[in-house]
């Protein structure tokens, strides 16, 4: 059981490049979703999707796009990276968040520097 | 808007004491909280997950308790190692937003053989 698997663990872009992070989970999770934790600033929701098909926006989405064809997959794009978008990023997961009571499992995170 | 603080932002005990970590929080209508341990550069490790109807929950030398009138949960580590050195985050979620968690900024945790 592999739990959430994040790749890549490093990146570096420069500005105005695009890339995609990925995730993946194997628990079969409906929800999903994308934090960055910046210092000072703590973990902040990106995007995040309650299941195939179905995503939304969190506190800070402006510069990324999410899509979620498979309920294993939840890819994150940067569309043009940008010195701001410098930070960790996590990916993370539970079990349908309606019933509210399940833990999240979070991946290990992707450290993005932009150039 | 549900806030959620932890104290101290940084601790530092010898070897072997008992300590305390503290977390509070705005809103009391909360699903459950969860804290985590992430050690630097690595990703979060969950330790201990309590629902809002639980007062406390246990795992080893870690015991966590909730007190959800208050706004408040405490994580007590028993018989400190220096293995048990990291942040500590407690994040919460709300019944009002219950698509994401609310973190608290962390405690830093250092403990000297």
């Amino acid at each position: 059981n592999a739990g959430v698997t994040q790749t890549p663990k490093f990146q570096v872009l420069k500005t105005g490049q695009s890339m995609t992070l990925q995730c993946a989970q194997d628990m079969n999770h409906e929800y999903m979703s994308w934090y960055r934790q910046d210092p000072g600033m703590g973990l902040r929701l990106i995007h995040y999707s309650v299941g195939a098909g179905i995503t939304d926006q969190g506190e800070v989405p402006n510069g990324y796009n999410v899509s979620r064809s498979t309920t294993e997959d939840f890819p994150l794009r940067l569309l043009s990276a940008a010195p701001s978008q410098t930070s960790v990023y996590f990916c993370a997961s539970s079990l349908f968040f309606g019933a509210g009571n399940y833990g999240y499992t979070f991946g290990s995170g992707t450290r993005l520097t932009v150039v | 808007k549900q806030e959620v603080t932890q104290i101290p932002a940084a601790l530092s005990v010898p070897e072997g004491e008992n300590l305390v970590l503290n977390c509070s929080f705005t809103d009391s209508a909360i699903y459950n909280l969860q804290w985590f341990r992430q050690d630097p550069g690595k990703g979060l490790t969950s330790l201990l997950l309590i629902q809002s109807s639980q007062r406390e929950q246990t795992s080893g030398r870690l015991n966590a308790s909730l007190d959800k009138s208050s706004g408040r949960s405490t994580l007590y580590i028993a018989a400190s190692q220096p293995g048990d050195s990291a942040t500590y985050l407690c994040a919460v979620r709300s019944i009002q937003g219950a698509q994401k968690l609310v973190f608290g900024q962390g405690t830093r945790l250092t403990i000297n053989p």
